[in-house]
């Protein structure tokens, strides 16, 4: 079962600055099934990024992904007040035919 | 628009069983795969398994399996979770959500219910 970890655990940074989340996956992803979610408390997850640098629909563009094989990224370019929240990254397995989620990155105001 | 609509918070004691319900509307209900995602207090998100849009076949997460029904009701748009022998590491949000065509994604997601497990 292939297993994404995400770092840093937490990041914190000011409005205005340029945030970079890593998701590394244990063995090759198809980067057609990386996929970014935004999560606020006491909301459920938001779709951001599919198919790895792809934004969803009424996303807006600072937000952007990329990566291939083992490593992948989203990057947000300025942040805004409503961009503090958890990511998570998360990948379809066709070894398995399972969905795993990364732990997630916790974005915080510093 | 697209709205998944979950039933309401649900407290069971340790080895009941608990029934969740999704109410899809917004789109064609069986064009689309629908999943199950939990998630523990504080903690991250866990798939739990699918319900093909097809012909309503089911696959589960190893570690659910044998605990976890997915069910649905094509006549009211409505997806159900049944997960049995509950102890209180099932406390946690499910979430449904939805997959589009060959997508392996989650595009939509229903507002979670609250499962709480305690004696």
């Amino acid at each position: 079962e292939i297993v994404l970890t995400q770092s840093p655990g937490t990041l914190s940074l000011s409005p205005g600055e340029r945030a970079t989340l890593s998701c590394r996956a244990s063995q090759s992803v198809t980067s057609s099934w990386l996929v970014w979610y935004q999560q606020k408390p006491g909301q459920a997850p938001r779709l951001l990024i599919y198919g790895a640098s792809s934004r969803a629909t009424g996303i807006p563009d600072r937000f952007s992904g990329s990566g291939s094989g083992t490593d992948f990224t989203l990057t947000i370019s300025r942040l805004e007040p409503e961009d503090f929240a958890m990511y998570y990254c998360q990948q379809y397995d066709t070894s398995s035919y399972t969905y795993t989620f990364g732990q997630g990155t916790k974005l915080e105001l510093k | 628009q697209v709205q998944l609509v979950q039933s309401g918070a649900e407290v069971k004691k340790p080895g009941a069983s608990v029934k969740v319900s999704c109410k899809a509307s917004g789109y064609t209900f069986t064009s689309y795969n629908l999943h199950w995602v939990r998630q523990a207090p504080g903690q991250g998100l866990e798939w739990m398994g699918i319900i093909f849009h097809t012909a309503g076949n089911t696959d589960y997460a190893e570690r659910f399996r044998g605990r976890v029904t997915i069910t649905r009701d094509p006549s009211t748009s409505t997806v159900y979770m049944e997960l049995s022998s509950l102890r209180s590491e099932d406390t946690a949000i499910y979430y449904c959500a939805r997959e589009p065509p060959v997508a392996y994604y989650f595009d939509n997601w229903g507002q979670g219910t609250l499962v709480t497990v305690s004696s």
